[in-house]
């Protein structure tokens, strides 16, 4: 089946610093990406919706200049998180809707550990 | 998009069917019912989905009522490693821009 994966699967960085997380369709294109993060014991809040040569759009409460969403090509979009600390520290995970079937089918990444210290 | 509910937790016995349930009762009609599965520091694993007719595939069944306002999905032979967070999802057909909205799913336990 169709596969997302993510890069890196953790990280740790300083207080301050910005970290990128990639998230890729390994054998399909996608014009449209998701990124949610999730903190221990809850469930998967959605963050933003990044879309190919466009703008993301980003969901109430999430701030646009603190985690950047860059989505080039058909097959990358990465999410950058700006001047990090250590309540950015969460699980970040993408998905995109992969083509054939009845196109409905949506995949997630493995998921992207962040640890801010 | 529609709103579900499941229940918070169910155990399974290791080799028995594990039944979960979903209500779904303001449902579109262009709204199809998608099921993931987290195993615990995991993405989301696709399972299933389906709009009105029941489903089967080499994981799972999906069976949706005739007024579609509730489902059941269906692991014939549940093993250890089906112990996970089971999420119950509603989501418009054919909108690549939309997203799925998890709630807070149904963690099954399965025991020896």
């Amino acid at each position: 089946g169709a596969v997302v994966s993510q890069h890196p699967s953790w990280v740790i960085c300083k207080s301050g610093t910005s970290v990128k997380i990639e998230c890729r369709s390994l054998d399909f294109q996608a014009t449209t990406m998701f990124w949610y993060r999730q903190f221990p014991k809850q469930s998967l809040m959605l963050m933003a919706t990044s879309n190919e040569g466009s703008k993301a759009t980003y969901e109430q409460g999430v701030e646009k200049d603190k985690f950047l969403i860059n989505h080039a090509s058909l097959t990358l979009s990465t999410l950058t998180v700006t001047s990090a600390h250590p309540e950015d520290s969460s699980f970040y995970i993408c998905s995109a809707r992969a083509p054939g079937g009845d196109g409905n089918t949506i995949y997630f990444g493995e998921g992207s550990w962040l640890t801010v210290v | 998009d529609a709103k579900t509910t499941q229940p918070t937790s169910m155990d399974c016995a290791e080799g028995r069917a594990a039944n979960l349930p979903c209500n779904h009762s303001t449902i579109s009609g262009n709204e199809y019912v998608y099921w993931y599965r987290q195993i615990h520091s995991q993405g989301p694993q696709y399972i299933i989905h389906g709009l009105k007719n029941n489903e089967t595939n080499e994981m799972a069944s999906l069976i949706i009522t005739e007024d579609r306002k509730s489902s059941t999905l269906i692991l014939p032979h549940a093993t250890l490693r089906d112990t996970a967070v089971y999420y119950c999802i509603v989501r418009v057909a054919n909108q690549a821009g939309t997203a799925l909205i998890f709630g807070k799913g149904t963690t099954l336990s399965v025991s020896s």
